[in-house]
């Protein structure tokens, strides 16, 4: 079964707007992960946030991670367009090591 | 940089023909990963290995083997495809011990067996 849910499926926006997508799971984890992906390709690590962290930044990213409520957030500042791709969130449960589940992902198009 | 390299982008098949498709690492990961990814359902995972010759199921091995006699090297079998295995196949790997932290993925193949 899929852990990490995405919300929204689709997000549009035009460019210079910040991008905000969500995760929700379901059982305790080391730790949550951000992966992109290009139309028909493969996917691109973007940020990890450990269990422990609260925030973490990457250059225009900041993921949020609220263990309590069991999701995060991924927040994409001053979007452009080059950032349109799908943006999935992949958990590390606690209870199974070898192994991430990844969510089904938001579709973000970012318009000139 | 990593790179992992899945030998076709698109490969076209019939129903009931073997299929083999061959994932390759270049950065000495021990671990690597066989995901699908069909709309609507993100990835599941297939198959992965931890070492040469090794091998454990993932979600859904059903319909599925893999080979790993090198290890660099990662290969995903079809052993008669069928058209409910037509989707986006995701190969990935990481060091061991990080089978939870960052995956590197390669390209994908796109698998439409008619």
């Amino acid at each position: 079964s899929q852990q990490g849910e995405e919300d929204p499926q689709a997000l549009s926006i035009q460019e210079g707007e910040n991008a905000t997508m969500n995760c929700s799971y379901k059982t305790s984890i080391n730790n949550l992960q951000w992966y992109r992906q290009n139309s028909g390709r493969g996917l691109v690590h973007l940020i990890l946030i450990r269990s422990n962290e609260r925030e973490k930044h990457s250059g225009r990213l900041r993921v949020t991670l609220d263990t309590s409520k069991k999701s995060s957030s991924l927040l994409i500042t001053a979007s452009r367009a080059a950032d349109t791709a799908s943006y999935f969130c992949a958990t590390a449960r606690t209870s199974n090591t070898d192994k991430l589940i990844f969510g089904t992902g938001t579709r973000l198009q970012v318009f000139p | 940089d990593v790179k992992v390299t899945q030998s076709s982008r698109y490969l076209v098949k019939r129903t009931g023909e073997k299929v083999f498709l061959e994932c390759v690492q270049d950065m000495d990961h021990e671990n690597m990963f066989w995901y699908r990814q069909d709309p609507g359902l993100g990835l599941r995972l297939i198959y992965f290995s931890y070492d040469v010759k090794m091998k454990e199921k993932g979600d859904i091995p059903e319909g599925y083997s893999v080979s790993r006699e090198k290890k660099e090297r990662f290969s995903l079998i079809l052993e008669s495809a069928s058209t409910n295995q037509t989707s986006m196949y995701l190969c990935a790997s990481s060091y061991l011990g990080q089978a939870q932290e960052k995956l590197f993925f390669g390209s994908g193949t796109q698998l439409s067996v008619l």
